[in-house]
């Protein structure tokens, strides 16, 4: 059974870049049939998807964040990771990564998160 | 980007049918896919490709996609069904987008 688990520091500092791994058993991030990506939830608000990527390294990144965001993966440990740079407290959050499986819709590449792994909880503040 | 507009609550009694809409331009173009969330839990994909249910989601649950508005359907509402649910659809600039959510509260 496919399980993502989400670790890294639950405390940054403002400033600072936020990494965070995600580390995926049962499957393998090399597959051809899914990309795998990230997504936050600021405390009691909704969820903002971060970005994704593909086994070949080609990124997406939502254009908000797309300037701080660097999303890259490790095939040989099947590991996918996230780091945002230059925090402030907006950016604290529960951040999950998620199986992205996809097909191809109109002008679209459609994606739909099917699996999910629990979340990590970052705090940035000094 | 696109917005897709959820109201932020809706209340059903047990039993009966909740309907949580997911609002946004030309919507019925694309396909929706719908999420719960449970307090302290991680989404939990209910709804893909409009109406199509993953693998163990009950029959209850079902979607639909027309005009400008995605609707998530819930058949005899069940309290286990309290919840957030978010609509996600597709957008040319930011691949994945997600609605603001709805809070379900089965009274």
């Amino acid at each position: 059974q496919l399980q993502l688990q989400e670790s890294g520091p639950g405390l940054v500092k403002p400033s600072e870049t936020l990494s965070l791994t995600c580390t995926v058993s049962g499957g393998s991030l090399s597959s051809s049939s899914y990309y795998w990506g990230w997504i936050r939830q600021p405390p009691g608000k909704g969820l903002e998807w971060i970005g994704n990527i593909f086994y070949s390294g080609s990124t997406s990144y939502n254009p908000s964040l797309k300037s701080r965001v660097t999303i890259s993966v490790d095939t040989s440990k099947n590991q996918l990771s996230l780091q945002l740079s230059s925090v402030t407290a907006a950016d604290t959050a529960v951040f999950y990564c998620a199986r992205h499986s996809y097909y191809f819709y109109g002008s679209g590449r459609y994606y739909y998160l099917d699996v999910w792994g629990k979340g990590t909880t970052v705090t940035v503040s000094s | 980007s696109s917005e897709l507009t959820q109201p932020p609550s809706v209340s059903v009694s047990p039993g009966q049918t909740a309907g949580i809409t997911c609002s946004g331009e030309t919507l019925g173009d694309k396909h929706v896919c719908w999420y719960q969330q449970k307090p302290g839990q991680s989404p939990v994909l209910v709804i893909y490709q409009n109406k199509r249910r993953p693998s163990g989601i009950p029959e209850r649950f079902s979607g639909s996609n027309s005009g400008n508005t995605a609707t998530l359907t819930i058949s005899g509402t069940q309290a286990a069904d309290e919840a957030d649910y978010y609509c996600q659809a597709w957008d040319s600039n930011t691949a994945v987008v997600f609605g603001g959510g709805t809070k379900l509260t089965v009274l």
